[in-house]
């Protein structure tokens, strides 16, 4: 269990162009969800969190008019690259857990978004 | 104090022998404490996780110590394999608000098992 699905794996577009990223829990209802960037070799850098029906949380120097995150369901969220550019280009990585409510909840994360914008 | 330290940066061991790879917190109020596997080009996967009232929990190769008084914990990979040979995060927990979580990670160690 606890499956999070993340579309598309790879895209290339040009620069200038909007990119959405989908970020699905399969078999739970994930309360809240994060959005990562990670850099070659390097750790993840937490770029938002977002709990369903309120609007995301964005950490210091993400901005959140070029990267809005969407999380209307339980089971989805979204990120969307606007006017994205080279320096856009990344790996991008959602996670999902559940309600704490119930107990300690891990992470679970998707395989990740290459982003290339050329 | 909501960073997380770990170490090494990389590590090289010889197939079979033990990986260890070791992480500190400084926040009392972290409660829970995961360790994820990436491989290159995909996600990190939950591997293993533990509480602060235990203080070793095991999984098949893989072995978590907790030292809470230390705010110390470490992970253990008995009989490592080339096929362990990832990246390894540890990371730390704490309760926000009545349902949610805040995660630190830690900077991941480069794992590489010799054949």
């Amino acid at each position: 269990g606890a499956v999070v699905s993340q579309h598309p794996s790879w895209v290339i577009c040009k620069s200038g162009t909007s990119v959405k990223i989908e970020c699905r829990s399969l078999d739970f209802q994930a309360t809240t969800m994060f959005w990562y960037r990670q850099f070659p070799k390097q750790s993840l850098m937490l770029m938002a969190t977002s709990n369903e029906g309120s609007k995301a949380t964005y950490e210091q120097g993400v901005e959140k008019d070029k990267f809005l995150i969407n999380h209307a369901s339980l089971t989805l969220s979204t990120l969307t690259v606007t006017s994205a550019h080279p320096e856009d280009s990344s790996f991008y990585i959602c996670s999902a857990s559940r309600d704490r409510t119930y107990g300690n909840q891990p992470q679970h994360f998707g395989d990740g978004t290459r982003l290339s914008i050329l | 104090q909501q960073q997380v330290k770990q170490s090494p940066q990389s590590l090289i061991v010889q197939k079979g022998g033990i990986s260890i790879i070791n992480c500190a917190y400084e926040n009392t109020a972290f409660d829970y404490f995961p360790w994820y596997q990436q491989f290159p080009g995909k996600g990190p996967a939950l591997l293993i996780a533990i509480r602060p009232d235990v203080s070793e929990k095991k999984e098949g190769r893989f072995t978590i110590s907790f030292n809470k008084s230390a705010k110390q914990f470490s992970l253990h990979i008995m009989d490592s394999q080339p096929g362990d040979s990832a990246t390894y995060f540890c990371a730390a927990s704490m309760k926000v608000n009545n349902y949610g979580q805040n995660f630190v990670f830690g900077p991941g160690t480069r794992l590489s098992v010799l054949p």
